[in-house]
């Protein structure tokens, strides 16, 4: 089975300050892909980025971007100039065979002010 | 733009009675998933379906059934509902064919079991 593991159970930044969060995974497909999902307290999943395990190139998305790394199967999420409205529990997932997410523990970030 | 719709939004049942949470959605997407979230846990699949008519167990189906008789609906039905069924209830939708391959959720149902 797949899995995917975070091993951050929390982390805390400062207001404008850059946080890595970090994610391991563990698939036997050559082609996948990966998400970072943002839960605020309200639980509803958002989006926060994508990565196709086919592409070199890193995904970015405004502030938020990730370092792929498909050797070691490490997809860490790069915050930066972090917002307050950042804080949430934020979860890294695979999509694996039909369509089905495989999701980590989730790391919950605070926000310092 | 409804997309994927929950209902109920919250619920209290008694160990042993039964429940049907309702998931539809108007997005015409082929995939539809039902996941659960234990308290400061991730997301865990528990049933999906890749058409009407057709579903498949994920990976923890024991105490729930599904259904799919049309595109649009999904419900997730528990019989004999168990303290350990306590959770939150996250249905989602996946289109299919080539895209993004983004799933879209519900606002989920917060069930507690006492």
């Amino acid at each position: 089975a797949q899995t995917v593991t975070q091993s951050q159970p929390e982390m805390s930044v400062q207001e404008a300050e850059t946080v890595t969060l970090s994610c391991t995974y563990d698939t036997s497909e050559s082609d996948y892909y990966l998400f970072w999902y943002k839960q605020p307290p309200s639980r509803q999943m958002i989006l926060v980025i994508r990565q196709e395990a086919y592409k070199q190139q890193n995904a970015t998305e405004n502030r938020f971007s990730v370092n792929f790394q498909k050797a070691a199967k490490s997809f860490s999420l790069k915050i930066s100039d972090s917002q307050l409205g950042d804080a949430a529990m934020y979860f890294c997932a695979s999509f694996q065979g039909a369509q089905k997410l495989v999701f980590g523990q989730g790391t919950r970030l605070t926000i310092n002010p | 733009n409804a997309g994927v719709t929950q209902t109920p939004k919250f619920r209290i049942l008694k160990i042993g009675q039964s429940m049907t949470l309702q998931c539809t959605q108007d997005m015409n997407h082929n995939y539809m998933y039902w996941y659960r979230q234990d308290p400061g846990m991730g997301l865990k699949l528990i049933y999906y379906s890749v058409g009407a008519g057709i579903t498949d167990k994920g990976e923890v189906p024991n105490g729930y059934n599904v259904s799919r008789s049309t595109t649009e609906d999904f419900p997730l039905r528990l019989e004999l509902a168990a303290p350990s069924q306590t959770s939150v209830y996250f249905c989602a939708t996946y289109p299919g064919g080539v895209t993004k391959n983004i799933q879209y959720f519900g606002a989920g149902t917060r069930l507690s079991v006492l």
